[in-house]
């Protein structure tokens, strides 16, 4: 089954506790990309990445980096969380050509 | 600069039509995408226009205008199920770029 998937789907952490968001997908897409979704402000796009080792900002890149050492991986890394990075993450894939993306299933994020 | 308009909210009466609209002003242009998204869950892909007109899908249907720079989203036979938010998306230079979604409630 085509899928976008992400670990955990929910973590509740301490400012400062460096963590990882993993996301892997099984169908052989370039490009990747995280986003953010709070109330009010909609999705906003982390980083994207369009292959291998191929990273670069979207509009809200602060206090996250990523990485893309294989093509279906793409973590999300918070090296010292603060509560403003509670929030519902997604990680989504798509492949060459504009079509569809597909997303994971989410991870709800809170940092005490 | 991108910049994605769509109404906030909207509510509309199950087996109605509704009209859902969005504008947008983007560097460069791949295609737009209309998602759904219900509470707490990830965006369903529901279209994509890439060429000006009309795409019917089931009782969705979805329309670009290019040189406008906007689109719609048309539910017919609204059902209660279709409540959730409708997210506009368009593909410019980078990888999409979404609207904040318009929350439809459906009631009876």
């Amino acid at each position: 089954e085509a899928q976008v998937t992400q670990n955990p789907r929910y973590l509740i952490t301490v400012t400062g506790k460096k963590l990882t968001v993993t996301c892997s997908q099984n169908m052989n897409h370039e490009y990747m990309s995280w986003y953010r979704q709070d109330p009010g402000l909609g999705l906003r796009q982390i980083y994207y990445s369009m292959n291998v080792e191929v990273t670069d900002k979207g509009d809200v890149p602060e206090g996250y980096k990523v990485s893309r050492k294989e093509k279906r991986n793409f973590p999300l890394i918070l090296e010292s969380p603060s509560p403003n990075q509670t929030s519902l993450y997604f990680c989504a894939s798509h492949g060459t050509g504009w079509n569809e993306q597909f997303f994971g299933p989410g991870t709800r994020l809170t940092v005490l | 600069g991108q910049n994605i308009d769509q109404p906030t909210e909207m509510t509309a009466t199950e087996g109605a039509i509704v009209q859902i609209n969005c504008t947008y002003q983007t560097s460069g242009f791949n295609g737009l995408f209309w998602y759904q998204q219900h509470a707490g869950e990830a965006p369903t892909f529901l279209s994509y226009n890439v060429l000006d007109g009309l795409e019917e899908k089931g009782r969705f249907s979805s329309f670009l205008s290019r040189s406008k720079g906007y689109s719609y989203l048309l539910l017919k036979e609204l059902q209660m199920k279709d409540s959730a938010s409708y997210l506009c998306a368009v593909a410019g230079n980078t990888p999409l770029v979404f609207g904040k979604g318009t929350r439809l409630s459906v009631i009876a």
